[in-house]
């Protein structure tokens, strides 16, 4: 079976441009994570959905992030007007409730740069 | 927010030698999750351990968890080059679906 997969693997952007991060679950699987991992403040969790609706969002930074899953297969984290501070792995990550709520497996993340 | 610290934060060592990482917390989980991530990979899973004082080996590796759940270790005998990596302790809390994860610590092992 396919893992989770992310799209771009790396994205190289100037300030105040729109980003759009993209992730594919492991299929049958009921929740997706979106982490952020910078040396600074390492891995944290902007937001998670279960059965494609989003749970919670008190990770996501500011207004300028925004997370959709508009079906069980795909989603999106965006990024509007991107910011230098932005820079970081994203990872998106999923899990099945029934194999247990800590065993989650991520993508290879999308390493973004912002100028 | 849950703070999850582990110790050491970085750890330089010869091949053959024995390591000890350390995760800590203040709060209760319900369960502990070891995951190692390799440079340009996400993490993956090593381990799960739920029961208060229960301690899982994998090949080299050893988990323990903490009595009072709140605290686990992580022993590598014999190190290899294959061990490198970022460790990463993660925490669930009871009734929660969302992972904690620990500050980290990198490993890196000397041929």
């Amino acid at each position: 079976d396919a893992g989770v997969i992310q799209s771009p693997r790396h994205e190289v952007t100037e300030m105040g441009q729109e980003v759009t991060l993209r992730c594919k679950p492991i299929s049958g699987h009921d929740y997706l994570f979106w982490y952020r991992q910078t040396m600074m403040r390492g891995l944290e969790l902007l937001i998670y959905f279960n059965n494609n609706v989003p749970i919670d969002d008190s990770g996501m930074p500011e207004d300028r992030f925004s997370a959709k899953m508009p079906n069980a297969s795909f989603s999106t984290l965006k990024i509007q007007p991107s910011e230098p501070r932005d820079s970081a792995v994203y990872f998106c990550a999923s899990s099945f409730a029934a194999q247990g709520r800590g065993t989650q497996y991520f993508g290879p993340g999308t390493r973004l740069t912002v100028l | 927010t849950q703070l999850l610290e582990q110790s050491p934060q970085f750890l330089s060592i010869q091949e053959g030698e024995n390591l000890t990482v350390y995760c800590n917390s203040s709060s209760v989980f319900s369960s502990l999750q070891w995951y190692r991530q390799e440079p340009g990979e996400g993490p993956v899973l090593l381990v799960t351990v739920v029961t208060g004082g229960e301690v899982k080996k994998l090949k080299r590796l050893t988990f323990q968890f903490g009595d009072a759940r709140k605290d686990s270790s992580l022993h590598i005998t014999a190190a290899q080059p294959g061990d490198t990596g970022l460790y990463l302790c993660a925490g669930l809390e009871t009734g929660a679906n969302n992972l904690f994860f620990g500050t980290g610590t990198r490993l890196t092992v000397i041929p």
